[in-house]
C-alpha cells in the first residue's frame, strides 16, 4: 500500500525550461510535505517542505505547491540547469502519530536535465 | 567531523551469514532511522527509534535487528542475510523535521 505515489519515474527536461515533479498521497492525516534531492551514491539531501497550512512555498528557483483536497504537491524547478539531474523524493509526515518524524517516501523520479 | 556517518560504504557477504551495518551521528539527535532504498519502492523504513533504548519497526522490519545504547549509534544487524536484502541502506537522524541522511550502505548478499 503505497500511501505516497510518484507515478513518473523519469523526466527529461531542458536546461533554463521549468521542471515539475509530482507526488500523490492517499493518507489524510499527512499535514507535512517534503523534498528531497539525491545523486549518485549519496544520501538524499533535504530540499524544500510545505506544511498543510500553506499552499505554497518558495526557496529561491525551488517551489512546492500543496493541493490538499486533491492530495496532491508538485515541485517546481526554474530555470532547470543541469547540476539539478539527480532523484527527488517526494515525503509525507502525519504529526499526530505520536512520532512527527516519522517519514513515508514516495518512489523517486530521475530528473535529468538536458542541455 | 559533525554529521552523521555510515559503515561500510559497500559490503559483499553471503546467505545465512550475520551482518552488522554501522551509523554515527554526532549532533545528538533523538530521532534515529534505518531506510533502504530499492528500484520500484523509493525508501522504506526498517526501524526507527525515538531515543537511546527506545525503537520500533517500520514498514520492513523482518530479518533485521537494531539496539540503541547511546544517543550516537543505531546499528542495523541482518541475522541471516539472504539475498532479497541486497540494497543499499540509509541511516538519518532528526531532532524533528528534515532528515539528514548518510551515505549509504550498498549491501550485496550473495
Amino acid at each position: 500500500d503505497q500511501q505516497v505515489k510518484q507515478n513518473s519515474p523519469s523526466l527529461s527536461v531542458q536546461e533554463g525550461r521549468i521542471s515539475i515533479l509530482n507526488c500523490d498521497y492517499t493518507n489524510s492525516m499527512f499535514d507535512y510535505f517534503l523534498w528531497y534531492k539525491k545523486y549518485p551514491a549519496e544520501g538524499p539531501t533535504f530540499l524544500i517542505s510545505i506544511s498543510s497550512i500553506k499552499d505554497k512555498n518558495e526557496d529561491g528557483r525551488f517551489t512546492v505547491f500543496l493541493n490538499k483536497s486533491a492530495k496532491h504537491l508538485s515541485l517546481h524547478i526554474v530555470p532547470s540547469q543541469p547540476g539539478d539531474s539527480a532523484v527527488y523524493f517526494c515525503a509525507a509526515s502525519a504529526s499526530t502519530t505520536g512520532t512527527a518524524s516519522k517519514l513515508t517516501f514516495g518512489t523517486g523520479t530521475r530528473l535529468q536535465v538536458t542541455l | 567531523d559533525a554529521g552523521i556517518t555510515q559503515s561500510p560504504r559497500y559490503k559483499i557477504t553471503e546467505t545465512g551469514r550475520q551482518v552488522t551495518l554501522m551509523c554515527h551521528q554526532t549532533w545528538s539527535h533523538s530521532y534515529m532511522f534505518w531506510y533502504r532504498q530499492d528500484l520500484g519502492h523509493g525508501l522504506r523504513l526498517i526501524y526507527y527509534s525515538a531515543a537511546a533504548d527506545i525503537t520500533d519497526k517500520g514498514e520492513v522490519p523482518d530479518g533485521y535487528v537494531v539496539s540503541r545504547s547511546k544517543t550516537e549509534n543505531f546499528p542495523l544487524t541482518l541475522e541471516s542475510a539472504t539475498r532479497s536484502q541486497t540494497s543499499v541502506y540509509f541511516c538519518a537522524s532528526t531532532d524533528y523535521y528534515g532528515y539528514t541522511f548518510g551515505s549509504g550502505t550498498r549491501l550485496t548478499v550473495v
